[in-house]
């Protein structure tokens, strides 16, 4: 079965950090950019951060800019985003999300479920 | 950062009406634009990309246009499991950005 189970979302105080995960299973991942896209409640989709399939080029969205970072081990089939400085408005659900092919970016094809991040005291 | 513009932002139709949504960039993207379809508790799908490619198993009835700044997703009659919302992304410049969404609800 093709899927992205994202993991290590929760309540986390203002400030804090938190550690998100994304294992691939049934699918391409080495070969494919990662991204992690996130939806407030109610909200739409925001795109955060991107990574291409070796790890050469990473970008950011200015709003974590300085306070996440993206990072992937392909031997893992891992996808990962370290979030430090937590502030109320990163409050969402986190997908991890693959790139349809192995052009950097590309539209996003396979979404996992999400993990939620809750930043409140 | 390219702004995308979606109209309307609530589409009310009837199933076997047509459907057209519209999502307008604040500069060119030349044809990097994606659709995708949400509905209420699930991810998204992927419907279309680059402007005009339907992605696998996404149904005829589902079609996209434009380039430049002007696009249009158009779904030719409506089924009942069509009733969702719509975003529009471009992946033409940095950020990557999404529309805001239209919501496409029965009639």
């Amino acid at each position: 079965e093709v899927q992205l189970v994202e993991s290590g979302g929760g309540l986390v105080k203002p400030g804090g950090s938190l550690r998100l995960s994304c294992v691939a299973s049934g699918l391409t991942f080495s070969s494919n950019g990662m991204n992690w896209v996130r939806q407030a409640p109610g909200k739409g989709l925001e795109w955060v951060s991107s990574i291409s399939s070796g790890s050469s080029y990473i970008r950011y969205a200015d709003s974590v800019k300085g306070r996440f970072i993206i990072s992937r081990d392909n031997a893992k089939n891992s996808l990962y985003l370290q979030m430090n400085s937590l502030r109320a408005e990163d409050t969402a659900v986190y997908s991890c999300v693959r790139d349809l092919t192995s052009s950097w970016p590309d539209a996003f094809d396979i979404w996992g479920q999400g993990t939620m991040v809750t930043v409140s005291s | 950062e390219i702004v995308l513009t979606q109209s309307p932002a609530t589409l009310s139709l009837s199933p076997g009406e047509r459907a057209t949504l519209s999502c307008r960039a604040s500069q060119s993207v030349s044809r990097y634009l994606a659709w995708y379809q949400q509905k209420p508790g699930q991810t998204p799908r992927l419907l279309i990309h680059d402007a005009s490619n339907r992605a696998t198993g996404i149904p005829a009835r589902f079609s996209g246009s434009g380039s430049g700044t002007d696009f249009t997703l158009t779904i030719s009659s409506l089924e009942p499991e069509d009733f969702a919302v719509y975003y529009c992304q471009q992946r033409s410049n940095w950020p990557l950005t999404f529309g805001g969404g239209t919501k496409v609800e029965i009639k």
